[in-house]
């Protein structure tokens, strides 16, 4: 696609709930990143896939976060039983394997409610 | 999570002014990018940086790679009211594809 595509761009969900958020990555882009904002913060560094593989997975807050990308396209983050400190924006980038430039989407706004 | 200090925190000049800002780190990075951030939208890409001592202009924006490679600094000139927002600087680590992002610096211009 044109840029990357992230989905749903507003997610509310009860504390205890699993949810997932997907990302679909500018065509073509071998690496793909997830980071998270909270309100008023910078970005906060979760994963990044190069092809299908997860090199450095250092920024998952915790083993209720986990991520996956299947056919080097697109990637889903999964939060297992959300807590109210989940409640973040939720940011995909992807950028290509010979230039270095990240392109970010506009985000899923996560609330726990 | 890894932060890269960047600095001011946040500013507010006149329309017109010239602003800087800038970040430092204690890593060696091989690239660094500077984005801008409207509410409610993801960070749009404004500037890519590839070499120490690389000074690199868009428009009015121009930004240097810093020759120890661990900063970098961002120059708005004769701002105007439409470059409001949160500016991020991101680094990425030598050998990965991992960015760290800056604090943000928070513009505020003042017509």
């Amino acid at each position: 696609g044109a840029g990357v595509s992230q989905s749903p761009s507003n997610k509310v969900t009860e504390k205890g709930k699993d949810v997932e958020l997907r990302c679909d990555p500018i065509s073509g882009h071998t690496a793909l990143y997830w980071y998270r904002q909270r309100l008023g913060q910078g970005l906060e560094f979760l994963i990044y896939f190069q092809g299908n593989s997860a090199p450095d997975k250092s920024g998952l807050p915790s083993d209720r976060f986990s991520a996956e990308r299947t056919g080097e396209s697109v990637s889903t983050l999964t939060i297992q039983r959300t807590q109210q400190e989940d409640s973040a924006v939720y940011l995909c980038a992807s950028s290509s394997a010979g230039r270095a430039e990240a392109f970010f989407g506009q985000g899923t706004r996560l609330t726990v409610v | 999570g890894q932060q890269l200090n960047q600095s001011p925190q946040s500013m507010f000049i006149q329309e017109g002014e010239d602003v800087s800002m800038n970040c430092t780190s204690s890593s060696i990075f091989n690239t660094w990018l500077w984005y801008k951030q409207e509410p409610g939208e993801g960070p749009v890409l404004l500037i890519a940086l590839y070499k120490a001592g690389e000074l690199t202009s868009n428009g009015r924006l121009t930004a240097q790679f810093g020759i120890t490679r661990k900063d970098s600094f961002l120059n708005i000139s004769a701002s105007i009211p439409s470059d409001v927002g949160i500016y991020f600087c991101a680094g990425r680590i030598s050998g990965t594809y991992k960015y760290i992002f800056g604090t943000g610096t928070r513009l505020k211009v003042l017509a």
